[in-house]
């Protein structure tokens, strides 16, 4: 069964950082490009970016809402990808989920409040 | 930025159809992702690539895509198959995603 877990979630003061990580088994993480995917309480799905595989030169894409703050990055060698989060706001509070767009983690929940 | 536009809700009695619409200016050029999430739970595909169904999801779940609009259809619908449902695609240049708002579905 193929599963995605993400890690590194809990809580950051405004403007602090945080480091989420998506381990991966029993999947072709090497030729799937990976996006992290956000829910704020009771709201619906925001897409937050995503990284491609090494064929398409591991290229990012963000969000405007994330753009110059979050960064994407992979570790094919360790089946993971991991979110980098920075200067985070209030509004960043959410469960953060990683996601093939066919498979999906649980999601781990990020609040960032004083 | 590039939106896709779902209605808030669909009520359907069991056994009828429910249609979820999806409409955004580059669903003629990009394709539309179903998802459905149960209250608590993460996301699951249930339409990828318009209209292929991944394995281990019932046949009642079909998609279609006409022009600017993408439409998951439940053909006889369940209980269980109430939910919130989303759809996926990407803006004209296939770099950024987007979900629609979502359509919660409820069976009655």
């Amino acid at each position: 069964e193929v599963q995605l877990v993400e890690s590194g979630g809990g809580l950051v003061h405004p403007g602090g950082s945080l480091k989420l990580s998506c381990a991966v088994s029993r999947f072709n993480f090497s030729g799937s490009a990976m996006h992290w995917v956000r829910q704020a309480s009771g709201k619906g799905l925001e897409w937050v970016g995503r990284i491609r595989n090494k064929g398409n030169s591991y290229a990012t894409a963000y969000s405007a809402s994330v753009q110059g703050r979050f960064t994407i990055s992979r570790d094919d060698s360790r089946k993971t990808a991991y979110l980098q989060m920075n200067s985070l706001r209030a509004e960043d509070t959410a469960i953060y989920y990683c996601t093939s767009l066919s498979y999906w983690g649980r999601g781990t929940l990020v609040t960032v409040s004083s | 930025s590039y939106e896709l536009t779902q209605p808030p809700s669909v009520s359907v009695s069991p056994g009828q159809s429910a249609r979820i619409t999806c409409s955004g200016d580059a669903l003629a050029k990009k394709y539309a992702f179903w998802y459905q999430q149960k209250s608590g739970q993460a996301p699951v595909m249930v339409i990828y690539e318009d209209s292929k169904r991944p394995s281990g999801i019932p046949e009642r779940f079909s998609g279609s895509s006409s022009g600017t609009m993408a439409t998951l259809t439940i053909s006889g619908a369940q209980v269980e198959d109430e939910g919130d449902f989303y759809c996926y695609s990407t803006d004209s240049s296939g770099h950024l995603g987007v979900f629609g708002g979502g359509t919660k579905v409820t069976v009655l």
